[in-house]
């Protein structure tokens, strides 16, 4: 299997940057995901990575890749209080993903 | 487009009632489909995962189960709710990784 850990809380300032770490451990993980969850919602897809990439851009989101150090992170860029969500990484093994527990984001206006 | 359908969205039963929860998933063909829990304040864990009809594979034993009667539905049973049984079902179906999954709206079971 895999173990995909997260820290559990963060809190920000509305505008502040944000950063959300993961760790995983099975390097052999074709894609890495960032999902997002709202309060009493499902997940929701906000971005993924190629492992063989390093970095990957979208709008306010920046998701690093350090394959070799297996520490993934989640960047968002002038958070806003609609960001504040629960925050899962996750990994691809086999046919299964594996979340790591989830980062939960409290935007401070 | 492909969509995924989970219900009911809130559920209370009494200790020792059956459950069965459903999901539908409609614009696809054989998806892997996926049951999750999310206990209150914990991240997700999964249950049980589904790569065809009548195949499901079990990751933690418990008083729950599962079935894949037709493709694309997928159900999570239990013949008599345990208060532990509490928490957030997901359902969820993929069908590459490069696609990663997509979620149902979730189940809030309330065991009392």
């Amino acid at each position: 299997g895999e173990d995909v850990e997260q820290s559990l809380f963060l809190s920000v300032r509305e505008g502040d940057s944000s950063v959300i770490n993961c760790t995983y451990t099975d390097s052999s993980s074709t894609y890495l995901y960032w999902y997002k969850q709202e309060p009493g919602a499902g997940l929701q897809l906000l971005t993924y990575i190629f492992s063989n990439m390093d970095m990957k851009q979208d709008q306010r989101l920046t998701v690093l890749l350090n394959k070799k150090d297996k520490h993934l992170s989640l960047r968002i860029a002038d958070t806003q209080t609609g960001d504040s969500a629960i925050y899962f990484c996750a990994s691809t093994w086999g046919n299964q993903f594996y979340f790591g527990t989830g980062t939960s984001l409290t935007v401070i206006p | 487009s492909q969509t995924i359908h989970q219900w009911p969205a809130t559920l209370v039963q009494p200790v020792g009632s059956p459950l069965s929860l459903e999901c539908t998933v409609e614009g696809t063909s054989n998806p892997n489909l996926y049951w999750y829990r999310q206990a209150a304040g914990r991240g997700l864990q999964l249950l049980f995962y589904s790569v065809g009809i009548g195949q499901i594979s079990s990751e933690v034993p418990q008083n729950l189960s599962a079935s894949r009667p037709q493709d694309r539905q997928f159900i999570l049973s239990s013949k008599k709710l345990l208060l532990s049984d509490s928490g957030f079902y997901l359902c969820a179906w993929s069908m590459t990784a490069l696609n990663g999954y997509t979620f149902g709206s979730g189940t809030r079971l309330t065991v009392v």
